[in-house]
């Protein structure tokens, strides 16, 4: 069965930290990447994707995450974090050919950022 | 335009009793998401609809879950007898198709049983 691992469930830092949250997915076959984020009191929304093309993909707020197939990852960045970035970020990955589209996510990295 | 919405926000209910939880997904979008989300995980997949077609619903827990979205927008998921470990925050994403598009979520129900 597919599954997502996400292997910080708390992050702390400093505004102006670089970011980086581990995605690692198991599923040998084609795959659709996602992260999510959840700020605090609203809904979960897309911060970026990957299908197909170019591994590195660029989101929204300054986010950015890199497909590695050779090691199963997908893991979230960002140069510079903003205290506005508190939130909970899920990485999600559904199987390409699944024809359920279901998304598979990983138990999601709290990261609090302190002004 | 309008987001995925979800009612009731909160429920509260005990032990045995039948519960129901609405979602109204954004017009036009034909695919549907029931996921169930416990205290400190991430979402679980419980069942997809294709417009009124429930295409997947591997990811019920048990018979007592049972979800329909007869004319292919609003969709209800019931639960029946619950129990506590049916406790949860119930959300809802629609799109439009696709597995490469993005899953708009709605706000979520919490269920608690007591």
């Amino acid at each position: 069965a597919q599954s997502v691992s996400q292997h910080n469930h708390h992050v702390i830092l400093s505004e102006a930290a670089s970011l980086e949250l581990g995605c690692n997915y198991s599923y040998g076959g084609t795959v659709n990447l996602f992260w999510y984020v959840q700020y605090p009191g609203q809904h979960l929304q897309l911060l970026l994707k990957y299908f197909s093309g170019d591994p590195l993909v660029k989101g929204i707020k300054g986010f950015e995450a890199e497909f590695i197939k050779s090691k199963f990852s997908f893991n979230l960045r960002k140069p510079s974090v903003q205290w506005s970035d508190t939130a909970e970020y899920f990485c999600a990955v559904n199987a390409g050919r699944d024809s359920s589209y279901k998304l598979i996510f990983g138990s999601g990295t709290r990261l609090l950022v302190r002004p | 335009g309008a987001g995925v919405s979800q009612s009731p926000r909160y429920k509260v209910a005990k032990r045995g009793q039948d519960v129901a939880l609405r979602c109204d997904p954004i017009s036009g979008h034909v695919s549907l998401f029931w996921y169930q989300q416990a205290l400190g995980q991430g979402p679980e997949f419980l069942t997809y609809f294709q417009n009124e077609a429930q295409l997947d619903k591997s990811g019920l827990p048990s018979d007592r879950f049972f979800a329909e979205r007869p004319e292919g927008s609003v969709s209800t998921l019931k639960i029946q007898r619950t129990q506590q470990e049916d406790s949860a925050v119930y959300l809802c994403a629609s799109n439009i198709g696709g597995s490469i598009n993005e899953q708009f979520f709605g706000p979520g129900t919490r269920l608690t049983v007591l």
